[in-house]
């Protein structure tokens, strides 16, 4: 299985940068995820690391180090809207090659004018 | 990208019923499923993976006969709570995997409460 370790509160104002941090133990890797979750809604997908580095897309961008078990999901010109629950999630190495994603306890970001 | 549509949204129910919530994918043909169960401020907890024309596969301390699963078609998996309780009042989510995509794309979510 996984553990999983994000923080469990942020709180940033708009316009700033936040970095949020997942460290993670896992008896088999097969990628990681970030995804965004307003309250009461689904989640959304923001960003996939499977090799070492970082993707970036638009505001937002992702960070792994496999050999640290360590990613970052940076924010950045946050914007009220960006208030919400950042789950980082662990794709294991499933049977059937695609596996089932184990999810942390999500950041919840605050953004205050 | 691809739409994974979940119903009901909402759902109350007596203590004693059941309910079933369904997970459709609307625009592609989704092999496997998941359900997930999310307590307030809590992450996802994974229940257990379905896949198309077999036995779901449920995670460890899940009830299987209390939480049927059924996925019948590629598009259609259904998750039925059994004699609901209190204690099973929640938010489930479904997720469906397009093979074409890395993501698998999330449900809208049930809000279950058993009264």
């Amino acid at each position: 299985g996984q553990n999983i370790d994000q923080p469990t509160e942020m709180t940033a104002t708009e316009g700033a940068i936040v970095q949020i941090n997942c460290t993670y133990q896992t008896s088999g890797f097969n990628g990681l995820f970030w995804y965004q979750q307003h309250a009461g809604e689904a989640p959304t997908f923001l960003s996939y690391n499977v090799l070492d580095g970082l993707e970036e897309k638009g505001r937002f961008s992702s960070f792994l180090s496999r050999s640290k078990g360590y990613s970052y999901l940076l924010l950045k010109e946050l914007q009220m809207k960006d208030s919400a629950s950042y789950l980082c999630a662990v794709r294991d190495q499933g049977t059937d090659s695609w596996g089932k994603l184990q999810f942390g306890a999500g950041t919840q970001v605050v953004v205050t004018p | 990208g691809a739409v994974v549509s979940q119903h009901p949204s909402r759902v109350i129910c007596k203590s004693g019923t059941s309910v079933k919530i369904e997970c459709r994918s609307l625009d592609f043909q989704a092999t496997t499923m998941f359900w997930y169960r999310q307590f307030p401020k809590k992450s996802l907890m994974l229940m257990a993976t379905s896949n198309e024309g077999s036995k779901a596969t449920y995670e460890q301390g899940v009830e299987k006969d209390k939480f049927l699963i059924n996925h019948a078609s590629l598009t259609l998996s259904t998750l039925t709570v059994t004699s609901a309780h209190p204690e099973d009042s929640s938010f489930y989510i479904c997720s469906a995997r397009d093979w074409s995509r890395t993501e698998a794309f999330f449900g809208q979510g049930t809000r279950l409460t058993v009264v």
